[in-house]
């Protein structure tokens, strides 16, 4: 069955260490990936995105993630975190063959930082 | 480029009652979609239109639900008969008018429903 899946229900870093936030995808083919933000009130912000060409993405707010295709993962990082990036972080895909585009999202990550 | 709104921001009903959701996409974007977020999951795709046309709808939208966005510019969203399963956050999103499903899609902040 097609899916997306984040391992990592919560995970809590301390501010300044270094972030690595899992993804792993099953579908037939290579689909196109985003990762997004959720802050408390707020909408789901873009992340960054991939779809083809280098299989490492950046992003906005200092964060990357790197496409690995015979993992069918799609992995974010950040090098420093900073206490504003607690929030909800969610993988998504775009199946190549629907022309609509609709998103199918993993069930999230929650970071926490620590001070 | 005022983004994506959606009204009201909260609604609690009694099971039974009817509501309606509103959304208002970025202007000049013509696709606008409807997800369903329940509380520790992820989005759940609902329906999507291209300007007034409703051309996909996922199977988590009952009899129930139904979507319009007469004139391709707002979308409403109703639900009849609330269940407390249908309690959760909804989401609305719109997309520029290209055909490329790497183009990004913009969130609004969501309808938090209530239903008790």
């Amino acid at each position: 069955a097609q899916s997306v899946t984040q391992p990592d229900i919560h995970i809590t870093v301390s501010e300044g260490a270094s972030l690595e936030l899992r993804c792993n995808y099953s579908y037939g083919a290579t689909p196109y990936l985003f990762w997004y933000v959720q802050s408390p009130g707020q909408g789901l912000q873009l992340l960054l995105k991939y779809f083809s060409g280098d299989t490492l993405v950046q992003g906005i707010k200092g964060f990357e993630a790197e496409f690995k295709r015979s993992q069918s993962s799609f992995n974010l990082r950040k090098p420093s975190v900073h206490w504003s990036d607690a929030a909800e972080y969610f993988c998504a895909v775009a199946p190549i063959y629907n022309q609509g585009g609709k998103l199918i999202f993993g069930q999230g990550t929650e970071l926490s930082v620590k001070p | 480029d005022t983004g994506v709104s959606q009204n009201p921001r909260h609604k609690i009903t009694k099971r039974g009652q009817n509501v309606t959701f509103r959304c208002d996409p970025i202007s000049e974007h013509n696709r606008l979609y409807w997800y369903r977020q329940t509380l520790g999951q992820g989005p759940e795709f609902l329906t999507y239109f291209q300007n007034e046309a409703q051309l996909e709808k996922s199977r988590l939208l009952s009899d129930r639900f139904s979507a319009e966005r007469p004139k391709g510019s707002f979308s409403t969203l109703e639900i009849q008969r609330t269940e407390q399963g249908d309690s959760a956050m909804y989401l609305c999103a719109s997309r520029s008018p290209t055909v490329l499903s790497t183009d990004t899609q913009y969130f609004g902040p969501g309808t938090r429903l209530t239903v008790l």
